[in-house]
């Protein structure tokens, strides 16, 4: 069965910092990886994704996910964060077909 | 640009009692879901129209009932309500072909039931 999941429920980092927000997966064959962004009281909206290519995935924001198939991870960085970026972040992956599976979610304070 | 709206935004029913969700997409979007957030479980997929005419069953898929209405709107329906079905609803439109099923959600509605 394909699977997304994110180990953190919560990540703090201060700003200024680093952040990084895991993912891994399992998912068949060539997988397609997301990651969205949930504000409070709002829907979700797409950060980024990676389908083929470059490893390294650059999207809004500000913020890139590497993608990694030998640790079947897809983790999501951004060099320096910001108060703003406080949020709930979910990672997703499917097969390129219409069901595509959501992780948990990991809740992200960035502390000013 | 309204994108994906739903309605209503809250909602609060008791057991038993029935009520539509209601989604409309002004993308153009040939795909629509319907997902139930709940805390610690992420999204869950409830039903999907691949397009106009179709739909398919999701993840959890019981006690609910969807119609693709047209390709714009795609509505949700609890026939009988249970406590179990309290959630945050979303709505998302997609279109695979050309954007690798990136999806774009709506705002929600949150269904209480008691």
């Amino acid at each position: 069965a394909q699977s997304v999941a994110q180990p953190e429920d919560q990540v703090n980092v201060a700003e200024g910092n680093p952040l990084t927000v895991k993912c891994t997966y399992s998912v068949s064959g060539n997988p397609y990886l997301f990651w969205y962004v949930q504000y409070p009281n709002r829907g979700l909206q797409f950060l980024l994704k990676y389908i083929t290519g470059d490893n390294l995935v650059k999207g809004s924001y500000g913020f890139e996910a590497e993608f990694n198939k030998s640790q079947t991870s897809f983790h999501l960085k951004k060099p320096s964060a910001l108060v703003s970026d406080s949020a709930l972040y979910f990672c997703a992956g499917g097969a390129g077909g219409f069901k595509t599976i959501f992780g948990a979610g990991t809740r992200l304070f960035v502390k000013a | 640009n309204a994108g994906v709206t739903q309605t209503p935004k809250f909602q609060v029913l008791k057991t038993g009692q029935s009520m539509t969700l209601q989604c409309a997409q002004d993308m153009n979007h040939n795909s629509m879901y319907w997902y139930r957030q709940d805390p610690g479980m992420g999204l869950r997929l409830i039903y999907y129209s691949a397009s106009e005419g179709t739909t398919d069953k999701g993840e959890v898929p019981n006690g609910y009932n969807v119609s693709r209405l047209n390709k714009r709107e795609f509505s949700l329906r609890l026939e009988s309500a249970a406590p179990s079905q309290t959630s945050v609803y979303f709505c998302a439109s997609s279109e695979p072909q050309l954007a690798k099923n990136i999806q774009y959600f709506g705002a929600g509605t949150r269904l209480s039931v008691l």
